[in-house]
């Protein structure tokens, strides 16, 4: 079976520290990933995603960055951080090339920048 | 655009049934539409999709519109752990885009 893997579960990092999120799906080969982040009391904003390592896609352009070294390795990080970026950070899997499958969760990182 | 419309909010009775209502009017021929749902300080977790007919499992009903422009996610019996932030989503565009795009949702509460 699938499963992915998200942490830290939660982080308090300072304005203008760096910021790494990694997530890991195991069970799958080539899945689609996704970052998302919502903030408090609001929905889920899309971030990024990728097709197949290296391939990064940004919707909102901002302070954040996405890598995907390894097939099902997703990782999300900032240089440095704004009060802004606080938020719940989710990564997410589906099977590649289809739009005929569930999204599947992690369990997500609670960000908070003080 | 790829967004649908959903109620801020809606309020059940444990045990009775629920009619979650989405709009989608900008739906595409092969787009399909997911519904999920997201407890506090947890991940959203898959309800449901379909397409064009209407779709049943073990956690819900989905009823889609005949001209695809609305559909409705059923609770058959709602009980106090369905009371969650529900989602409907438009699965936008399929080959190397394979995006969704989450709106606000609805709260629904379950009262005993």
């Amino acid at each position: 079976s699938q499963t992915i893997h998200q942490w830290p579960a939660t982080l308090v990092q300072p304005v203008g520290s760096p910021l790494s999120l990694e997530c890991t799906v195991e069970g799958t080969s080539n899945p689609n990933l996704y970052w998302y982040r919502q903030a408090a009391g609001r929905g889920l904003q899309l971030l990024f995603y990728s097709v197949g390592i290296g391939q990064i896609s940004s919707e909102v352009p901002q302070n954040l960055s996405a890598s995907r070294p390894q097939d099902r390795q997703f990782i999300l990080s900032s240089k440095k951080l704004l009060l802004s970026d606080s938020g719940f950070y989710l990564c997410a899997w589906r099977r590649p090339s289809s739009y005929n499958s569930p999204l599947h969760f992690g369990n997500g990182t609670r960000l908070t920048v003080t | 655009d790829a967004k649908t419309t959903q109620p801020n909010s809606m309020e059940s009775n444990e045990e009775e049934p629920v009619h979650l209502p989405c709009n989608h009017s900008t739906i595409s021929g092969t787009d399909y539409i997911h519904w999920y749902r997201q407890l506090p300080s947890q991940g959203p977790e898959y309800v449901i999709h379909g397409l064009t007919s209407n779709v049943n499992n073990r956690m819900a009903s989905l009823a889609i519109a005949e001209d695809r422009k609305s559909s409705t996610l059923i609770l058959h019996r709602a009980t106090l752990r369905d009371a969650a932030v529900y989602y409907c989503i438009r699965d936008y565009g399929g080959g190397a885009t394979n995006k969704l795009i989450f709106g606000t949702g609805t709260l629904l509460a379950v009262q005993p």
